[in-house]
């Protein structure tokens, strides 16, 4: 059966203070790896689309990479305004079209 | 700016009372998608279109439908909606993938439906 996992379910960090949230799947022919940020009572916001294992992407304080297992979001000296809940959603053949498998997120708190 | 907008944002309805939410977008993207999430839950897809082909997740309950009158704007249906239904609903649109390959989904804020 096709999964998205994402670890830890929640994560504190002090300001400042670097991490990675981690995305491990297990599909049949992955075609993309996407992460959203997602706060509270809002609906998710694109950040990266990674399509092949080694692929990099970056952007401000976030940084994505992709292996054949799993993607990292690492995050750089985290401020506050970082805060929020990190979805990781990978794409893969079902049929004559793609499915959309989303994990249950990572709640990132960067406390100031 | 191009977006996705929902309408209404916050949505109380009585326990098995219809209730419809909308959604529109300005994107002019070919893929609309419903989903619902629940507090601390991933959003689990209901239905999708491409253009006007519906696609109805196959756990989704007979209790929702969906409508896509043009390519801007798609609406969900609960017929009676029951205390477990509350929750947020999310309206997603993509472009083409034989365009772009990819389903990168842009979400509209949301409706949070509560079923008093």
């Amino acid at each position: 059966e096709d999964q998205v996992t994402q670890s830890p379910e929640a994560l504190r960090l002090q300001e400042g203070e670097s991490s990675s949230l981690n995305c491990s799947y297990t599909v049949s022919g992955l075609r993309g790896l996407f992460w959203y940020r997602q706060d509270p009572g809002k609906g998710p916001e694109f950040l990266f689309t990674l399509y092949s294992a080694g692929e990099e992407k970056e952007k401000e304080r976030l940084k994505a990479t992709l292996t054949k297992k799993e993607s990292f979001l690492h995050i750089t000296a985290p401020k506050p305004e970082d805060s929020a809940t990190y979805l990781c959603a990978v794409q893969a053949p079902w049929g004559r079209d793609d499915k959309i498998i989303f994990g249950k997120g990572t709640r990132l708190h960067i406390l100031p | 700016d191009a977006m996705v907008i929902q309408n209404p944002r916050y949505q109380v309805t009585q326990f098995g009372k219809p209730v419809t939410l909308s959604c529109s977008q300005t994107l002019n993207h070919n893929v609309m998608y419903w989903y619902q999430q629940k507090s601390s839950q991933a959003p689990k897809l209901l239905f999708h279109y491409y253009d006007k082909d519906f696609n109805n997740e196959a756990d989704t309950p007979d209790n929702f439908q969906s409508r896509r009158p043009n390519t801007s704007f798609c609406f969900l249906d609960i017929r009676s909606p029951g205390l477990g239904d509350a929750a947020m609903y999310l309206c997603a649109t993509s472009r083409d993938t034989l365009a772009s390959g990819f389903y990168e989904q842009y979400f509209g804020p949301g409706t949070r439906l509560t079923v008093t």
